[in-house]
């Protein structure tokens, strides 16, 4: 089955770790996207990539790095520069990134990220 | 500066009832609207869209309407069952690039027995 895919779907980081979050899809799809949820807050974009080996930085990217090797892998790191890391992390991607697009998502199930 | 707006955090609708869910916006350069259903713990999934030039798009038990002069969309659900508990985000954009996307804070739906 077309998905994507993210792991772990929790996990538990010490203060001042980096940590790498995965996301894979397998839809062919040349968009791919980073959201941060928080309680009672909407989706907010932290960094997308239209195409491989090309990113951009969306409205929440500080202290977040991401990479685009590959069409499939998108993975996210979370930095220890990162002020406030506990939240939950969605993947998603589109069909295409450039032109006109009716913004249909497809979301992976999350990761959920806390710092003891 | 929040463009688009859900400001029912909740709603309670028994069941075989209308749920109605509220969305506002600032921008009137949005020029398609999506719905999204999101349960615990899992990704949000696409529920329906409605493009500017429409004020009512249909499927099945569910109907979005969107009223442009007043910069309000709104979700019927009809009948609401027990399935269709979950949180709920609008969201906006304008023009071409998913990146593009406005969310709304989500609004939490419980369907009662």
């Amino acid at each position: 089955d077309g998905g994507i895919t993210q792991s772990p779907k929790y996990l538990f980081r010490k203060e001042g770790q980096n940590v790498t979050l995965s996301c894979e899809q397998n839809l062919n799809h040349d968009a791919m996207y980073w959201y941060r949820q928080d309680p009672g807050q909407g989706l907010r974009l932290i960094y997308y990539s239209q195409i491989v080996n090309d990113f951009q930085k969306g409205d929440i990217a500080e202290g977040y790095s991401v990479s685009r090797e590959k069409k499939e892998s998108f993975p996210l790191t979370v930095t220890s520069a990162q002020k406030n890391p506990t939240a939950f992390y969605l993947c998603a991607s589109s069909i295409s990134g450039q032109g006109p697009n009716t913004g249909e998502l497809f979301f992976g199930e999350g990761s959920r990220l806390t710092v003891l | 500066d929040q463009q688009v707006k859900q400001n029912s955090p909740s709603l309670s609708v028994q069941e075989g009832r209308i749920s109605i869910l509220n969305c506002d916006y600032t921008n009137s350069m949005f020029d398609y609207f999506l719905w999204y259903k999101k349960y615990p713990a899992e990704g949000p999934t696409f529920l329906i869209s409605i493009s500017s030039i429409k004020d009512k798009n249909e499927d099945g038990r569910f109907t979005v309407f969107l009223n442009k002069s007043a910069k309000h969309l709104s979700l019927h659900i009809v009948p609401s069952q027990p399935g269709d508990s979950a949180v709920y985000f609008c969201a906006a954009i304008i023009g071409g690039g998913a990146q593009k996307l406005v969310f709304g804070q989500g609004t939490r739906l419980t369907i009662n027995p």
